[in-house]
């Protein structure tokens, strides 16, 4: 079962604007990752967020998280073409072994 | 340094056919993973490891069997292909775990891309 589930599926924006992606998931966890993939590659870990911590930014990207809600969500500032690609959210299972990923966003950022 | 490298690429098989799909990292990982990623479907987990000589289920594990006998290596297997197959695996290794504390980020191979006739 997926752990993970993102919103939007799908996202189109024009370039400069930002870009929102949101998360939820259904068991506790320790910490929520985010994934970005472009097309025909691999995943690439962009941020890791603790389940003591709120928000957290690395250059254009802010993620919150909200553990009573059981939901995160990713903002990517000043979007660029370069931005197209799917998103991921990815959780540890209870375990924390396995890391269980939702099916993704994918945005489409126009030059 | 490398990273997580998967072959082959590329894979064309025929119903019933046998294959092994290799991972190796360079990173000197404990634990690996074998996911494949489906249209809509995001990324499902079939089998990991915590560790050499080990492996375990994870969410789709039918049809396919791994091992893990050396450290920096993690096969994945299909004794007997089915259409139902057809998909792109993902290997993919991490430092750490996601329980007790550790971040469990994972490093991920480029994919391996199958098509069962």
């Amino acid at each position: 079962s997926q752990q993970g589930e993102e919103d939007p599926q799908a996202l189109s924006i024009q370039e400069g604007e930002n870009a929102t992606m949101n998360c939820s998931y259904k068991t506790s966890i320790n910490n929520l990752q985010w994934y970005r993939q472009n097309s025909g590659r691999g995943l690439v870990h962009l941020i890791l967020i603790r389940s003591n911590e709120r928000e957290k930014h690395s250059g254009r990207l802010r993620v919150t998280l909200d553990t009573s809600k059981k939901s995160s969500s990713l903002l990517i500032t000043a979007s660029r073409a370069a931005d197209t690609a799917s998103y991921f959210c990815a959780t540890p299972n209870t375990g924390g072994f396995k890391t269980i990923f939702g099916a993704g966003t994918r945005l489409f950022v126009k030059a | 340094n490398a990273g997580v490298t998967q072959t082959p690429k590329f894979r064309v098989l025929k119903t019933g056919q046998s294959m092994t799909l290799l991972c190796a990292q360079d990173m000197n990982h404990e634990y690996m993973y074998w996911y494949r990623q489906d249209p809509g479907m995001g990324l499902r987990l079939i089998h990991y490891s915590v560790g050499e000589g080990t492996t375990a289920k994870g969410e789709v594990p039918d049809g396919y069997n791994v091992s893990r006998l050396k450290k920096q290596n993690f096969l994945l297997g299909l004794e007997s292909a089915a259409p139902s197959q057809t998909s792109v695996y993902f290997c993919a290794s991490s430092y750490s775990y996601g329980g007790r504390g550790g971040t469990g980020e994972l490093f991920f191979g480029e994919g391996s891309r199958l098509t069962v006739l």
